[in-house]
């Protein structure tokens, strides 16, 4: 059973970079049929998806973040990570990581983290 | 970005009674539109990908239909555990985008 699992700071303070750690387990990142996602959640609103990664290092950031955004990947820990650099209150959500699932063409998101909260406040 | 747009916005059903959803997107997805189901303090939960095909383990209640620009998920016969909000999502294209959810409450 692949389970997906966040790590990292709940509180980060205006203007600074968070940073989450996903830790994958039963699964592998380095596995060519997949990609890793970032997705987030604001209080009470919709969902955003962030970007992804792929085990070959090759990434997609939605443009709405892209300038602020890196994912990485380190497969010697089976873990992806996000850094979101210049944070404000409008990033404050709940942050989750996802398995980018790929079925004859279909891509769809079968795995996720239990999802963390980061509060950007000073 | 190709947008999605979901109604209702929020609906109220009892148990038993069949329910539907439509997700509309901005321009034609093919097929490549996904349903996810979430509960309150939880990580969203994929039902149906391609349009039309249901994940593992998700009960035959629920089924989607759909191409283009117009898609509808069912559930035949909601059940208690049914109550949650529902989410379109298009992997047509990146960005990847999300419909703004449908909360289906207990009538």
């Amino acid at each position: 059973q692949v389970q997906l699992q966040e790590s990292g700071p709940g509180l980060v303070k205006p203007s600074e970079t968070l940073s989450l750690t996903c830790t994958v387990s039963g699964g592998s990142v380095s596995s060519g049929s997949y990609y890793w996602s970032w997705i987030r959640q604001p209080p009470g609103k919709g969902l955003e998806w962030i970007g992804y990664i792929y085990y070959r290092g090759s990434t997609n950031y939605n443009p709405s973040v892209k300038s602020r955004v890196t994912i990485s990947v380190d497969m010697s820990k089976n873990q992806f990570s996000l850094k979101l650099s210049s944070v404000t209150a409008a990033d404050t959500a709940v942050y989750y990581c996802a398995r980018d699932n790929i079925v004859l063409g279909n891509y769809y998101f079968d795995y996720w983290g239990q999802g963390t909260l980061v509060t950007v406040s000073s | 970005d190709i947008q999605m747009t979901q109604s209702p916005s929020s609906l109220s059903a009892s148990v038993g009674d069949r329910v539907t959803i439509t997700c509309r997107a901005s321009q034609s997805i093919g097929t490549y539109l996904n349903w996810s189901q979430q509960k309150a303090g939880k990580a969203p939960k994929v039902l149906i990908y391609g349009a039309s095909t249901l994940q593992s383990g998700v009960p035959s209640r629920f089924s989607g239909s759909g191409s283009g620009t117009d898609f509808t998920l069912t559930i035949s016969s909601l059940q208690p555990e049914d109550f949650a909000t529902y989410y379109c999502q298009q992997s047509y294209s990146t960005p990847r985008t999300f419909g703004q959810g449908t909360k289906v409450e207990i009538k």
